[in-house]
């Protein structure tokens, strides 16, 4: 069945340093999400990416979506201490199944 | 508007005991979807409801059901549980769909089977 893994698991940056993690599918997705969950919290959706190649921005987040629906990575510029939490991707494919990803934890150091 | 709620948000069962876990969806969504979320494991899907009709299922054993009502309430019920059921399960409602918009969590309902 359709598997999402990331990486990596866990990253530990000082605070200012750039942040990136990768998503990756065994089937071609539809669509994929990203999420962020605080410790102790729950998801929260950051954004959607629909198309090939797509590239979207979110302040200090750049989101992008692989050529063959199939990959995704976010990065996160300069860090801060609020970008503490674990961020999971989310793919859907043709049965609009939404699996996540294994999520990475990102830890910052002031 | 209120968000999705989930009762109750603790609980401690005993192995072979059963469980039933509820969820209220944010007005209007008519998606209701479930997952496991233990450290080990991540996030799993269990089901997805919408309009009271299982969407999808994910690979979980047959003790773990679910069901929607008119309302787009839906409750999880776990059956003989285990040690291993021990997990944060969450619940997610949409409006359309859990894979064609973004979801919408509650705070989850922690469980521990002793």
């Amino acid at each position: 069945g359709q598997q999402v893994m990331q990486i990596p698991q866990y990253q530990h940056v000082q605070e200012g340093e750039d942040f990136t993690t990768y998503c990756n599918s065994s089937t071609t997705l539809s669509n994929i999400q990203w999420y962020k969950q605080r410790p102790g919290g729950h998801p929260v959706f950051l954004i959607q990416l629909v198309k090939s190649g797509e590239v979207k921005k979110q302040k200090r987040l750049t989101f992008q979506f692989g050529e063959a629906k199939k990959n995704s990575s976010l990065h996160i510029t300069a860090t801060q201490t609020t970008d503490v939490g674990t961020y999971f991707c989310a793919g859907s494919g043709a049965t609009n199944k939404l699996i996540f990803g294994t999520g990475t934890l990102l830890a910052v150091q002031p | 508007k209120a968000g999705v709620t989930q009762t109750p948000r603790y609980l401690i069962k005993t192995r072979g005991q059963q469980v039933t876990l509820s969820c209220s969806p944010i007005s209007g969504h008519r998606s209701v979807s479930w997952y496991q979320q233990t450290p080990g494991q991540g996030l799993q899907f269990l089901f997805e409801y919408f309009s009271e009709t299982q969407r999808n299922k994910g690979n979980f054993p047959g003790r773990f059901s679910g069901r929607q009502f008119s309302n787009s309430r839906s409750e999880m019920n776990v059956s003989t549980l285990e040690l291993g059921d021990s997990a944060l399960y969450l619940c997610a409602s949409s409006p359309t769909g859990a894979g064609t918009g973004e979801l919408f969590f509650g705070e989850g309902s922690r469980l521990t089977v002793l």
